[in-house]
């Protein structure tokens, strides 16, 4: 059972325009949800997280959205550039696996792989 | 950021090998480590988390005696791949934690089973 899809594998953008990366969950437990970025042969890169309390976090030109009531996240990359071409993942977290010192387990989605057109 | 590291960053190995990745965390004290493992074109899977001093927890499906994991310090953890076999060439990477809001993975390491 997925708890976290991501159900476009590959999204293509042209450069300058807006990028929409979607990712839905199940679990209603995750309260903290993260991005990343990921190169091949390259561990992921984090780039934006947002908390359930909000439904919306911005840094720069990225800009995740949360509807909790959906149970759907997206991130926006506005403008897309030629290096935002990655895969992108999506990971939620509960904070109860913090309070038992279980760590921060992440459930991750499959990944988009965005390709921005020069 | 925190600074992670892990060595090797890419291993070619025979069949029948053991192989022995390491992940270091080098700016902070992680007390919990999760491995995972990313075959090509798939989504990372999560192998198994480890506090430090403490036997790991595996997830389903991944075997225990055949990764066998090591975390006994709070800036270096194991991960040795026994008698390693073409089917477990994949990339492996390591995510060391040391409290809710620490979200940094190592660079990864190659593993190549001929």
């Amino acid at each position: 059972d997925q708890q976290v899809k991501q159900n476009s594998p590959s999204l293509s953008v042209q450069e300058g325009r807006i990028s929409i990366l979607n990712c839905d969950y199940t679990n209603s437990m995750f309260d903290y949800f993260l991005w990343y970025k990921k190169y091949p042969a390259e561990g992921p890169t984090f780039l934006i997280s947002i908390s359930s309390i909000k439904d919306k976090n911005e840094d720069g030109r990225f800009t995740v959205f949360l509807n909790k009531s959906a149970k759907h996240l997206s991130l926006h990359i506005v403008p897309s550039q030629p290096g935002d071409s990655a895969v992108y993942f999506c990971a939620a977290s509960g904070a109860s696996f913090m309070n038992n010192n279980a760590g921060n387990m992440l459930t991750f989605g499959g990944g988009t792989r965005l390709m921005v057109k020069p | 950021g925190a600074v992670v590291s892990q060595h090797p960053s890419w291993v070619i190995c025979k069949s029948g090998t053991s192989v022995k990745i390491e992940c270091r965390s080098l700016d902070f004290q992680a007390t919990t480590m999760f491995w995972y493992r990313q075959f090509p074109k798939q989504s990372l899977m999560l192998m198994a988390t480890s506090n430090e001093g403490s036997k790991a927890t595996y997830e389903q499906g991944v075997e225990k005696d055949k990764f066998l994991i090591n975390h006994a310090s709070l800036t270096l953890s194991t991960l040795t791949v026994t008698s390693a076999h073409p089917e477990d060439s994949s990339f492996y990477i390591c995510r060391p934690e040391g409290g809710y809001n620490e979200q940094f993975f190592g660079p990864g390491t190659r593993l190549t089973v001929l």
